[in-house]
């Protein structure tokens, strides 16, 4: 399974932009990079995930490196609703691992006013 | 739709006492998980299912066992509960290659 490394923690001033960074040197070919973040021990919430392209959405963006290596998932502006854990998943193949989510440590996102 | 639902959210239970977790989902989907989040850390997977019928460990499959008899129905079961398994417990289902969708948690304390 694909570790990932994140930072601890990140602060951010609201309504700008938080870039939480993530390297997952070790991701395979076939691999997505998934996010979800988890408000006050609320079950994961799902954000975003990619392949090698870069992805939008109506909650972020997902800018995956050219080598696959790392990736920075966007929040373009930031609330204090989105002061949350982030996770930086690989997720596993679903032909030989089921389509596993294996969570890290996260980034404990505090957006401040 | 309700999504993933969990039963019970909340249970203590006595340390050697056996319990069944539920873990319900209405969206047809093939593949569920379940999770365990100790205080300060990120989820880690306990077991899951790809189908029907099938099982499969994850991380930490130690003390637990679990059942897919129904596609829509995941049962977590601790047969022998100890102390070390005081958790806040997820259940997960999906597609297995779109996003996962995650129940609100069961709260166990083993005392």
């Amino acid at each position: 399974d694909a570790k990932t490394t994140q930072p601890p923690s990140m602060d951010c001033a609201e309504g700008r932009a938080a870039n939480l960074p993530c390297n997952h040197s070790t991701i395979s070919g076939n691999e997505y990079v998934y996010w979800y973040r988890q408000i006050h021990s609320q079950g994961p919430q799902y954000i975003i995930h990619g392949l090698k392209n870069n992805e939008t959405n109506e909650m972020a963006s997902l800018i995956i490196t050219e080598d696959r290596k790392s990736s920075t998932l966007i929040l373009p502006h930031a609330t204090l609703r989105d002061t949350a854990v982030y996770y930086c998943i690989v997720r596993g193949s679903i032909y030989n691992q089921g389509g596993k989510l294996i969570f890290g440590q996260g980034t404990e996102l505090s957006v401040k006013p | 739709n309700a999504g993933v639902t969990q039963t019970p959210k909340f249970r203590v239970l006595k340390t050697g006492q056996s319990m069944t977790l539920l873990c319900a989902q209405d969206m047809n989907h093939e593949y569920m998980y379940w999770y365990r989040q100790d205080p300060g850390m990120g989820l880690r997977l306990i077991h899951y299912s790809v189908g029907e019928g099938t099982t499969a460990k994850g991380e930490v499959p130690d003390g637990y066992n679990v059942s897919r008899l129904k596609k829509q129905n995941f049962l977590l079961g601790l047969e022998s509960a100890a102390p070390s398994q005081t958790s806040v417990y997820f259940c997960a289902s999906g597609t297995g290659i779109t996003e996962a969708f995650f129940g609100q948690g069961t709260r166990l304390t083993v005392v």
